[in-house]
């Protein structure tokens, strides 16, 4: 079936440093990326959606200065944490929507804590 | 417009009972509706997924769902719980609007005892 990796799974930082998180699908062609965060014991939110080779559409209230999201190519996406501090510690999950076949397959997470 | 709810926000079952997960959606479009599976720290895994063909969808490990129009829900059922189950339930929709986007309820939490 469809896989989408995620990198890393789980990644510290110091206050004030960047992180990329990446979101490849290995088998099939990823029209359209979306990003969530998910705090503990809640449900997924979405950040942002991105089309391959367009620019992120950001939910409102997600600082699109803050949150980089790159989809240069049909396989891979990339959020950038910029500048990250504590209260941007959680769980950020990319799903990969295949138009072809109505699919969205989630990557496996990565747990970001800033300290 | 689309939305979910989903009615419990923790079930908890024995080992061998019946599980019913209860989900409510509200939709502007023919939606899509899925459920996923999320283990602890851990990505969305698919268990089943509707898109306006049978109305008793069979998914994987033993679940299914029930697509009601008339009731505007999609639950989730499986006849015998097994201590693998425990985990976070999510159900989703997606309109056919044209953006793809997910609503995802707010979860139901499973606890299987032993």
């Amino acid at each position: 079936g469809a896989v989408v990796s995620q990198h890393p799974s789980w990644v510290i930082c110091k206050s004030g440093t960047s992180v990329k998180i990446e979101c490849r699908s290995l088998d099939f062609q990823a029209t359209t990326m979306f990003w969530y965060r998910q705090f503990p014991k809640q449900s997924l939110m979405l950040m942002a959606t991105s089309n391959e080779g367009s620019k992120a559409t950001y939910e409102q209230g997600v600082e699109k200065d803050k949150f980089l999201i790159n989809h240069a190519s049909l396989t891979l996406s990339t959020l950038t944490v910029t500048s990250a501090h504590p209260e941007d510690s959680s769980f950020y999950i990319c799903s990969a929507h295949d138009r072809g076949t109505y699919g969205y397959t989630f990557g496996s997470g990565t747990r970001l804590t800033v300290v | 417009a689309q939305s979910v709810t989903q009615l419990d926000s923790h079930v908890s079952v024995s080992e061998g009972t019946p599980v019913l997960l209860r989900c409510n959606y509200s939709s502007s479009y023919s939606p899509s509706l899925f459920w996923y599976v999320q283990h602890p720290n851990k990505g969305l895994q698919l268990l089943l997924k509707y898109t306006s063909a049978a109305t008793l969808v069979k998914g994987i490990n033993g679940f299914e769902a029930e697509f009601k129009k008339s009731e505007t829900s999609f639950h989730l059922t499986k006849p015998s719980a097994h201590m693998s189950d425990a985990a976070e339930y999510f159900c989703v929709v997606s309109d056919s609007g044209g953006d793809y986007k997910l609503s995802f309820g707010a979860g139901t939490t499973v606890t299987v005892r032993a």
